[in-house]
């Protein structure tokens, strides 16, 4: 069974420009996180969609930030336009969709590195 | 808002010495805590999740025990080994929907 995919591994882009990340989840799982990993600093959740629905996108840092789940399977994630500080590896999770969300073990995959110049 | 923390930040130690970590968490509004596994350059591996106060659980040399009440967890290491050398985790849930990472605990165990 195929993990969590993510695309690109590496992504350096001049600040300004836009850059898209995409995650593949699970197959079966409702549940998608992004979270973003600065620098030094701890893992820090983003947004949760449970299919195609946002579920909660308080972690989202402004409106630079756009993430898509169009048809409950895949998520993008745009950045426009990017700024020096969006650096940082960015993370996608999925889970089943079981009674609590809380409860359910996430699968991570690998990060898509960002660095922007 | 919920905040995590974890203490160590790192943690040195000789192969076959074992060890632990905490995790603090607000006890309020708790749905369950999570321990990850995460090695330089992968993505974060699951160990445990716990959700009752007093629950413990065991993964080979790892376990976990959780007390909702105080709002803690620890996580033990018996007879480290290098592969053991690692970031770990903990992370709380609250309301089913946001789950908040401590900054983690870097492991080095040396051989």
């Amino acid at each position: 069974e195929a993990g969590v995919t993510q695309f690109p591994s590496h992504s350096v882009i001049e600040k300004g420009q836009t850059v898209t990340l995409r995650c593949d989840p699970i197959s079966g799982h409702d549940n998608l996180y992004w979270y973003r990993r600065v620098m030094g600093k701890e893992i820090k959740f983003l947004l949760h969609f449970v299919k195609e629905s946002k579920q909660d996108e308080s972690g989202m840092p402004n409106n630079r930030f756009l993430a898509e789940r169009t048809g409950g399977t895949y998520s993008t994630l745009k950045v426009q336009p990017a700024e020096l500080e969006d650096s940082g590896v960015y993370f996608c999770a999925s889970s089943q969709l079981e009674g609590n969300y809380a409860f359910a073990e996430a699968f991570f995959g690998q990060g898509t590195r960002l660095t922007v110049v | 808002i919920l905040n995590v923390e974890q203490s160590p930040q790192s943690l040195h130690v000789q192969e076959g010495d074992s060890t632990n970590f905490t995790c603090s968490f607000p006890s309020s509004n708790f749905y369950a805590l999570h321990w990850y596994r995460w090695e330089t350059a992968k993505s974060p591996e699951a160990l445990f999740v716990m959700t009752l106060n007093g629950d413990e659980k065991k993964k080979g040399r790892i376990s976990a025990t959780l007390n909702t009440k105080e709002g803690y967890s620890y996580l033990y290491i018996k007879g480290s080994q290098p592969e053991d050398s690692a970031t770990y985790l903990c992370a709380a849930s609250t309301g089913g929907f946001k789950t908040i990472f401590g900054a983690g605990t870097r492991l080095f165990v040396k051989a």
